[in-house]
């Protein structure tokens, strides 16, 4: 049972760099996210992905983008990393009921993380 | 502004005791829900508990309960007999109803000493 699955686990990059990172979830999702956590900080969101084919923009999104590339996976894109976006990242995903949302357990189901440096 | 505050950035408490971890939030939208996860020092993140907005009681999950307040918009986080494992940093997030998206407060590390 894999739930959610995100690769690579580390990866060092220099700065100007570009890396994409993937995520997949086996869940039947409809809704996946990605944010990131710096040290000692709490998650914050930098895309998500409400539903297959649409994309929408978090706290943090400058310096990313991401492709929603089926319902099964969500990938993170850093066209030209810089030391700045050295942090944890983390994919998640959970159901979401739809355009109507009554609060109902919607618990997000989270990857592994990759920890991400940049030099 | 924050829409989750958690204004404890550390805590302790004796092995077998409670303690109650502080969450609030800031929303104008009627349905929501909120969570805490747990994140040991391995990473992960875990869930514990959800509560939503328009459940009249408060939620409960074994050793985990949360102290709801709808009217001053609080959700704080109970672990009862708490134990060495519970040692780690807890997240309160809250998921908007419109949006569906969920945001986090900043944590609290809690150390539970034997």
């Amino acid at each position: 049972n894999a739930g959610v699955t995100q690769t690579p686990k580390f990866q060092v990059l220099k700065t100007g760099q570009s890396m994409t990172l993937q995520c997949a979830q086996d869940m039947n999702h409809n809704s996946m996210y990605w944010y990131r956590q710096d040290p000692g900080m709490g998650l914050r969101l930098i895309y998500y992905s409400a539903s297959e084919g649409t994309t929408d923009k978090g706290e943090v999104p400058n310096g990313y983008n991401v492709s929603r590339l089926n319902k099964r996976e969500f990938s993170l894109r850093l066209e030209s990393a810089a030391p700045s976006q050295t942090s944890v990242y983390f994919c998640a995903s959970s159901p979401r009921q739809g355009a109507k949302f009554i609060a109902t357990n919607e618990k997000l189901f989270f990857g592994s993380g990759t920890q991400l440096s940049v030099l | 502004a924050q829409k989750i505050t958690q204004t404890q950035p550390g805590m302790f408490v004796q092995e077998k005791e409670a303690v109650t971890l502080d969450c609030t939030y800031d929303t104008s939208d009627p349905s929501y829900g909120l969570f805490w996860y747990k994140q040991p020092s391995s990473g992960e993140m875990i869930f514990l508990i959800y509560q939503g907005s328009y459940d009249q009681q408060n939620a409960t999950e074994g050793r985990y309960s949360l102290n709801f307040q709808k009217a001053r918009k609080s959700a704080n986080l109970v672990i009862s007999a708490s134990q060495l494992g519970d040692s780690a940093m807890y997240f309160c997030a809250m998921r908007e109803g419109y949006a569906g998206k969920s945001t986090f407060g900043d944590g609290t590390t809690l150390t539970v000493k034997p």
